[in-house]
């Protein structure tokens, strides 16, 4: 089935470091790749929507210079969160979308998160 | 945007027992997916079922697409289902984005 890797799964560090975080799905191409993130006992927030070739689409709320993202290649997207403080301590997940015609018809499969902590 | 109402928000069984865990829509869906997010955090994929009934070892779901809601049976509970399951939508102009329920937290005692 469809896989999708994303890395580092727990990341601790010092206030003002820039951290990237990096999705791939490995045994499939993604057009589309979508950031989440989770705050405790919360559901998922939608991030953004990142794109092969194209500039991210960023959710209502969501700082674009705080939270870069770039899908450079059909298999690899990366979050970096830029200059982080203790408030973007969070879980951080990808997802990715199986390749079909109907876009939206299609399961999404899920990395396994990135746990993020801002000393 | 598409609202998603999961019910119950808790739910604490005893090993061995059967639940129903509900979701609601409020408007017409493309798809719908079933997740488990264990204690480590891990999305599991339990179901992507648009319409009709589907069902796997112990888990079942079922999502009635005309009256806008979904249903996931869990028969025989064990310790290690304990987790939250989340219900999530797509509508069909969105490029695939899902939209979250808040999650039912089930906790199963031994």
């Amino acid at each position: 089935g469809a896989v999708v890797s994303q890395h580092p799964s727990r990341v601790i560090c010092k206030s003002g470091t820039s951290v990237k975080i990096e999705c791939r799905s490995l045994d499939f191409q993604a057009t589309t790749m979508f950031w989440y993130r989770q705050f405790p006992k919360q559901s998922l927030m939608l991030m953004a929507t990142s794109n092969e070739g194209s500039k991210a689409t960023y959710e209502q709320g969501v700082e674009k210079d705080k939270f870069l993202i770039n899908h450079a290649s059909l298999t690899l997207s990366t979050l970096t969160v830029t200059s982080a403080h203790p408030e973007d301590s969070s879980f951080y997940i990808c997802s990715a979308r199986s390749p079909g015609q109907e876009y939206s018809n299609q399961p999404q499969h899920f990395g396994d998160g990135t746990r993020l902590s801002i000393l | 945007g598409i609202q998603v109402e999961q019910s119950p928000p808790d739910l604490i069984l005893q090993e061995g027992a059967n639940s129903t865990l509900r979701c609601n829509f409020s408007d017409s869906v493309n798809n719908l997916q079933w997740f488990h997010q264990n204690p480590w955090g891990q999305l599991i994929n339990l179901f992507y079922i648009p319409s009709g009934t589907k069902q796997n070892g112990r888990l079942s779901a079922t999502t009635v697409a005309t009256e806008r809601y979904s249903l996931l049976y869990i028969s025989s509970s064990q310790t290690t289902d304990s987790g939250v399951y989340f219900c999530a939508v797509v509508r069909g102009s969105t490029l695939g984005r899902l939209y979250f329920g808040r999650g039912t937290q089930l906790t199963v005692w031994p």
